[in-house]
């Protein structure tokens, strides 16, 4: 069964800072990867889509890796700003379903001013 | 277009209740989803639709009931629902294709249910 999990669970950092989310899988055959963020009480935003056979994707000061035989991705923001404050979620598509999606646990970041 | 919506935003039902939550996307997507999330906890897969056809359902108890009446819109039917029921349903949407190269899905502000 295939399991996702993220680290750390919650992270507290100050303005203009950089740094990355950790998400890990325990299958590798997976079709694709994709980072969403989440803000509380809402729905769920989607940042990046990886495709099994890519490395990495780019969105603004967003960028996410896939090291799929290791059963990692990471995020990487860029010059962390206030509005980035939310909690960022890692789903992988399973080859066997690639409809269902498997959420991680989820990391709730927070960007103080 | 890329977004999705859903109504009613709040809804508060007693356990005998019959209600229904709305999902509509205009975005040509074939494939359409219901996701069950409680506080603290990422979303889990009730139902999804393809061509409009039911194809996966992980064994949800009946008392939850979704129907797909065109490409565009989907409903979940709720009906005398346990407290334990209340959660955030989101609904979302994408391509079915896998050549496409994408299955991203799309989400919904989701539907907060709280039942009494």
């Amino acid at each position: 069964k295939q399991e996702v999990t993220q680290i750390p669970a919650a992270l507290s950092v100050p303005e203009g800072e950089n740094l990355v989310l950790n998400c890990s899988f325990t299958d590798s055959a997976i079709y694709n990867l994709q980072w969403f963020r989440q803000d509380p009480g809402k729905g769920l935003t989607s940042l990046l889509l990886i495709q099994s056979s890519q490395r990495e994707q780019t969105s603004g000061r967003l960028n996410a890796s896939l090291d799929k035989s290791s059963g990692r991705s990471t995020l990487y923001i860029a010059a962390s700003q206030p509005g980035d404050s939310a909690t960022y979620l890692c789903a992988v598509s399973p080859n066997t379903g690639f409809q269902k999606l498997v959420f991680g646990t989820g990391t709730r970041l927070l960007v103080s001013p | 277009d890329t977004e999705v919506t859903q109504t009613p935003k709040h809804l508060v039902m007693g356990m005998t209740n019959k209600k229904s939550l709305k999902c509509e996307q205009h975005m040509g997507h074939r494939a359409m989803y219901w996701y069950k999330q409680k506080a603290k906890k990422p979303p889990e897969l009730m139902f999804v639709y393809s061509y409009e056809k039911l194809s996966i359902n992980e064994s949800v108890p009946s008392r939850f009931s979704p129907e797909c009446p065109n490409s565009s819109l989907l409903n979940l039917h709720l009906h005398a629902l346990q407290p334990e029921d209340s959660a955030l349903y989101l609904c979302a949407s994408s391509q079915v294709a896998v050549l496409r190269g994408g299955n991203e899905q799309f989400f919904g502000p989701g539907t907060r249910l709280t039942v009494l």
